[in-house]
């Protein structure tokens, strides 16, 4: 069973820009989730989606928003990109039931 | 918002030594989880707690979830220099569901060969 898949891995963008980063969940998991992660900071609650609606959402400013598809394909998009921005962003997924969650590998964003 | 302590913040030990990290809140939580995440990977799973008292080992990875349902540890037993990594714990609140987890600050672990 392939595992949460993020993309892209990596990525460098410019203050002001916007960015849209992707998250596969693992087959069956309705439930996907949003963290940001820095060393100061680390392991921060963005949002989760179930099944296309927002369920929770966590302590971000509007910049940062998201959205999940039918087949539960999750995309997270942050406007006008700040230096602070800078972080690991991870997606995790879980089943209806479970409260397990399962990490993808993250996508590195730069701002410069 | 909520918070979990973990302790200690980073260790350094030899191998063949024996770890052990841990994790509270002043809250009660359903669920505990351990993760491992290695430099430039996400957090890789470890072991799932569900149940006040539950104990569960994964190989040389022990963990139990605290009667009180406000504190879990991990134990390594018998470190190699794989197990080096940041280790987190997470937990999730009564009346939260999977999506929304608390995680600890991490435990940095170097083994030394």
């Amino acid at each position: 069973k392939a595992g949460v898949t993020q993309t892209p891995r990596y990525l460098i963008k410019t203050r002001g820009q916007q960015v849209t980063l992707s998250c596969s969940p693992i087959s069956g998991h309705r439930s996907v989730s949003w963290y940001q992660q820095t060393p100061g900071q680390g392991l921060q609650f963005l949002f989760e989606y179930f099944s296309e609606t927002q369920r929770n959402k966590g302590n971000f400013p509007g910049r940062f928003s998201g959205r999940q598809f039918s087949n539960s394909r999750s995309e997270m998009n942050v406007s006008t990109l700040e230096l602070g921005d800078s972080a690991l962003y991870l997606c995790a997924s879980s089943t209806d039931s479970g409260n397990t969650i399962y990490f993808g590998e993250g996508s590195w964003l730069t701002v410069v | 918002g909520q918070q979990l302590n973990q302790s200690p913040q980073s260790m350094f030990i030899q191998e063949g030594e024996d770890v052990s990290m841990n994790c509270t809140s002043s809250s009660i939580f359903n669920t505990w989880l351990w993760y491992k995440q290695e430099p430039g990977e996400g957090p890789v799973l470890l072991i799932a707690l569900y149940k006040a008292g539950e104990l569960t080992s994964n190989g040389r990875l022990t963990a139990q979830f605290g009667i009180t349902r406000k504190d879990s540890f991990l134990n390594i037993s018998a470190s190699i220099p794989s197990d080096v990594g940041i280790y987190f714990c997470a937990g999730q609140l009564v009346d939260t569901n999977a999506g929304k987890s608390t995680f600890g600050d991490g435990t940095t672990l170097t083994v030394k060969p």
